[in-house]
C-alpha cells in the first residue's frame, strides 16, 4: 500500500513563527501536492511539484513555500505564520503513469494562536 | 478557471433511503474522482471516472460521469450507518491541477 506520512498530525504556533510541515511518501510518486482544508471550502492546493527541485504554485501560494531536495519527500514552509493560516494540511501524491487519483497523508492541524 | 461544484452539502438521510450527490464542474475535463473523508481522518478515494459514461460500483454506492454535461453523480442505494461521512469530488483539470468540491457531509440516521 502507497503510505503518505506527515510527520505532526497536530502543531500549535505562535503568530510570525516559522513553520515546517514534513511530508514523505514510500512509493516513488514522481507528483506530491499540499492542500489545505477548511470547513465549507473543500481542499485547495497551495504548490505541487512533479519532480526533485520543481515546483509549481497552484491556487493559495501566498504566504507559503515549498521544498522538494528528494523525490519521496516534499516540505511546506509558513516563513511567518499567521492566523489566517490555521487549517487541515493535506499532503498527497501520485505516480505520473496512472489513473491519477491521489494519496493522501493523514493531515496537519495547524493552529496558530 | 475551473469551479467544482457540489450539492447538497449537508445531507441527513433515514438508513435504507436512496439518495445522489451531485458534481458540477466548469471546464472540459474527462477525468473525475470521488473521495470519501471520516471525521478526524484524511481523504481515501473511492472511485476514479476517466471517460465520457463511466460508471463504477462499489457496494452501495455508484458513480458516473457524464462529461458533456459536466456532470458525475455519487448514487447511494439503501443507505447504512457506515456511510455516515464527508464525499468529495475532484476534476483533474490541466494534468496535475486537481480542483475539489466543497464537499458533501452525509449523515445516515437509523
Amino acid at each position: 500500500d502507497v503510505k503518505v506520512t506527515q510527520s505532526s498530525r497536530y502543531l500549535v504556533k505562535r503568530t510570525g513563527e516559522k513553520v515546517f510541515l514534513e511530508c514523505v511518501q514510500d512509493m516513488d510518486h514522481e507528483n506530491m501536492f499540499w492542500y489545505r482544508q477548511d470547513p465549507g471550502l473543500g481542499l485547495r492546493l497551495i504548490y505541487f511539484s512533479y519532480d526533485v527541485k520543481m515546483k509549481e504554485k497552484g491556487d493559495i501560494p501566498e504566504g507559503y513555500s515549498v521544498s522538494r531536495e528528494k523525490k519521496e519527500r516534499f516540505s511546506l514552509i509558513l516563513e511567518s505564520a499567521s492566523t489566517n493560516q490555521t487549517s487541515m494540511y493535506l499532503c498527497a501524491s501520485t505516480p505520473i503513469q496512472g489513473a491519477g487519483e491521489l494519496f493522501f497523508g493523514e493531515g496537519s492541524r495547524l493552529t496558530v494562536l | 478557471e475551473l469551479k467544482v461544484e457540489q450539492n447538497p452539502l449537508f445531507l441527513s438521510m433515514q438508513e435504507g433511503k436512496n439518495y445522489t450527490i451531485y458534481c458540477n464542474y466548469s471546464t472540459t475535463s474527462d477525468r473525475l474522482y470521488w473521495y470519501r473523508q471520516d471525521p478526524g481522518k484524511s481523504l481515501e478515494s473511492l472511485f476514479v471516472l476517466l471517460s465520457n459514461g463511466a460508471v463504477k460500483q462499489e457496494g452501495r454506492l455508484m458513480a458516473s460521469l457524464d462529461t458533456k454535461a459536466r456532470l458525475s453523480t455519487l448514487h447511494i442505494t439503501a443507505a447504512v450507518h457506515d456511510l455516515s461521512a464527508t464525499y468529495f469530488c475532484a476534476v483533474d483539470y490541466n494534468n496535475n491541477d486537481m480542483r475539489f468540491g466543497a464537499g458533501t457531509r452525509l449523515t445516515v440516521k437509523p
